[in-house]
């Protein structure tokens, strides 16, 4: 089964440091998401993006984020100038349409980043 | 913001007994719900959906049954196994802005002991 996949799996970054965090959403899938779950907190979202820009964004995504797909297979987050905060668990998901309880999201097995 | 709560962090059954999973909401624009479920170190996996028209949807094992009088959901799992281990998140769909965003809620951790 198609699978969306995140890389790297850990990131370790200093604080106030750029990174960068890399998705491969499923082959056919339209509609591309980053999500982000602080430790012991609920999965939030942070933003959609399709046909080449943001849909949506969440008060989260601020001026520091940014995504891009810099070509036909990655998504990418990136974070300018990272926080103590911004430790946490970021999730990439893909879904094939807009929405449909048929067509979820699915979702990758994310990036733990840890900000010194 | 508080819009999905899973009031069970979690839960303990035995194998072969029935797992009842408990989610409630405070919006009545969400327009399908569904339920993940989470192995650490991995991503959420889906497992069933409802629409926000229906009151039960079966696949297999998994029921979810839809109140919406209430505000309320629930996923049934008849009969729980070991493998059935895990964190299992409720979400909900919004559409807001032309698009459409997942709120989670915190999740129950079931243990299914053998």
């Amino acid at each position: 089964e198609p699978e969306v996949t995140q890389t790297p799996s850990h990131q370790v970054t200093q604080m106030g440091q750029e990174v960068i965090l890399r998705c491969v959403p499923i082959s056919n899938h339209l509609y591309f998401y980053w999500y982000r779950q602080i430790l012991g907190q609920k999965v939030e979202f942070l933003v959609s993006f399709y046909n080449n820009e943001i849909s949506e964004k969440s008060e989260i995504f601020d001026d520091q984020f940014s995504v891009e797909r810099p070509d036909g297979s990655n998504f990418t987050l990136k974070i300018r100038s990272t926080k103590l905060e911004d430790s946490a668990m970021y999730f990439c998901a893909s879904s094939e349409m807009r929405s449909s309880p048929n067509q979820p999201q699915h979702f990758g097995d994310g990036t733990r980043l840890s900000i010194l | 913001d508080q819009q999905v709560k899973q009031n069970s962090p979690s839960l303990s059954v035995q194998e072969g007994r029935i797992s009842i999973l408990n989610c409630d909401y405070t919006n009545s624009m969400f327009d399908y719900f569904l339920w993940y479920k989470k192995y650490p170190a991995e991503g959420p996996t889906f497992l069933i959906s409802i629409s926000s028209i229906k009151d039960k949807n079966e696949d297999g094992r998994f029921t979810v049954f839809l109140n919406k009088s209430a505000k309320h959901l629930s996923l049934h799992i008849v009969p729980s196994q070991p493998g059935d281990s895990a964190v299992y998140f409720c979400a909900a769909s919004l559409h807001t802005s032309g698009t459409y965003k997942y709120i989670f809620g915190t999740g129950t951790r079931l243990k299914v002991l053998a």
